[in-house]
């Protein structure tokens, strides 16, 4: 059984553009949850979304920054006018129901210049 | 906020057990107590997880005290791959939710 795939693991972005980030959880798990971390910094929750629904956003910031988890496909977390602030480790992880253990991605690094 | 308390960083001698203390005075009834460890800033590794009981899987032993203001994680042979930063979070709902509120974890150095 495959575990969390995020992809890409490493990007670079320029200050403006937009970044994306997948995520594809793990066989059988509906819900997906995203964290962020600032170097040298805990993981800090984003976002939790289960099939086509956003949950719990109260972690994202209000601009810039959008979830979406579609039927078929992996979650995308969108990031766009990219600043130098963005610049951090986004993690994903699933879990088959909302009450049970979540398994974590390996992140995406994403760099801002 | 997170709801744990750990010390910032320990070491331990290779081959011994290390014991990895975590503080949640605050915990309500249908909390769990999670461990994780993330190595290198790879993506967090689930160890063990806990509600009343104490729990043993093959990575780890979990000891929780009967009034479950405190946990201790216990890695019995510690390696030099053991190194890395030790989250306890304590999990309940949290605005509907069951997100993970991480603290500053505690970093283990294993020392050959």
């Amino acid at each position: 059984n495959a575990g969390v795939m995020q992809n890409p693991r490493h990007l670079v972005r320029r200050r403006g553009q937009e970044a994306r980030l997948r995520c594809s959880p793990m066989k059988g798990h509906s819900h997906v949850y995203w964290y962020r971390q600032l170097p040298e910094e805990g993981l800090k929750f984003m976002v939790y979304l289960q099939k086509e629904n956003i949950i719990d956003e109260s972690g994202m910031p209000k601009e810039r920054f959008s979830a979406e988890f579609p039927k078929e496909g992996p979650s995308i977390l969108r990031i766009q006018q990219v600043v130098r602030g963005d610049s951090a480790a986004y993690f994903c992880a699933s879990s088959p129901g909302a009450e049970e253990t979540q398994y974590f991605g390996p992140g995406t690094r994403l760099l801002v210049l | 906020d997170a709801k744990t308390t750990q010390p910032p960083s320990m070491d331990c001698a290779e081959g011994r057990a290390a014991n990895l203390p975590c503080n949640h005075s605050t915990i309500s009834g249908n909390e769990y107590v999670y461990w994780y460890r993330q190595i290198h800033s790879q993506g967090p590794q689930y160890i063990i997880h806990g509600l009343k009981n104490n729990e043993t899987n093959e990575m780890a032993s979990l000891i929780i005290t009967e009034d479950r203001k405190s946990s201790t994680l216990i890695l019995p042979h510690a390696t030099l791959r053991d190194t890395a930063v030790y989250y306890c979070i304590v999990r309940g709902r949290t605005s509907g939710t069951y997100k993970y509120i991480f603290g500053t974890g505690t970093r283990l150095k294993v020392l050959a």
